[in-house]
């Protein structure tokens, strides 16, 4: 049974610039969060969605954003990027209480 | 509020050592989920381990062992005779079943260095 996948692993991008996370989730499914990795806050919950709709939202700015399709392959886009939001970002999927992680996009704002 | 503590934010033991990493939580709900996540140096968190509150059991798997105490809101986790591959960072986490979504609350993690 695959895991949870997250693509790209590595991504380097200038500040102001946008960027679009993706994660496939286990087969079967429909739940997705996202969650963002920093040093100096942890880790820390971003949105969660469950068929197609977001059904939770951490404390983060506007300029985080997701979506969900309908085959719960979910994305995470970041607007107008800014050096704190270089982090490990995090998707995990899974059914009732229960999350398993990808691998983690690692992204660099510079 | 739900929050969880892990006070311990580094610890180095010798190989063959055991060693215990604690998790205290905080929670008002009395139907709530406690985890332990291990994240090696690759960055995924690999799943050990979910106990749900009205399981007060210990668990043992292998090496690894779960205490959960509810009544000092305990969940703490032991590995004996530690090895090389169990360096890693290691969460303790808590989550509550609701309808309108499930949200994990993190520790700050314990960074274990097992030295060989």
């Amino acid at each position: 049974k695959a895991g949870v996948t997250q693509t790209p692993r590595y991504l380097i991008k200038t500040r102001g610039q946008q960027v679009t996370l993706s994660c496939s989730p286990i087969s079967g499914h429909r739940s997705v969060s996202w969650y963002q990795q920093t040093p100096g806050q942890g880790l820390q919950f971003l949105f969660e969605y469950f068929s197609e709709t977001q059904r939770n939202k951490g404390n983060f700015p506007g300029r985080f954003s997701g979506r969900q399709f309908s085959n719960s392959r979910s994305e995470m886009n970041v607007s107008t990027l800014e050096l704190g939001d270089s982090a490990l970002y995090l998707c995990a999927s899974g059914r009732d209480t229960e999350a398993f992680f990808g691998q983690g996009t690692r992204l660099t704002v510079v | 509020a739900q929050k969880v503590t892990q006070a311990q934010t580094e610890i180095s033991v010798v190989e063959k050592e055991d060693v215990t990493l604690d998790c205290v939580y905080e929670t008002r709900d009395t139907t709530y989920y406690l985890f332990w996540y291990k994240q090696p140096p690759s960055g995924e968190l690999v799943f050990l381990i979910r106990r749900n509150s009205f399981d007060e059991q210990n668990e043992i798997s292998g090496r690894y062992s779960w205490n959960f105490q509810k009544s000092t809101s305990s969940f703490n986790f032991t590995i004996t005779a530690s090895q090389v591959v169990d360096s890693a960072v290691y969460f303790c986490a808590l989550t509550r079943p609701s309808n309108t979504g499930n949200q994990f609350y993190f520790g700050t993690g314990t960074s274990l260095t097992v030295i060989p």
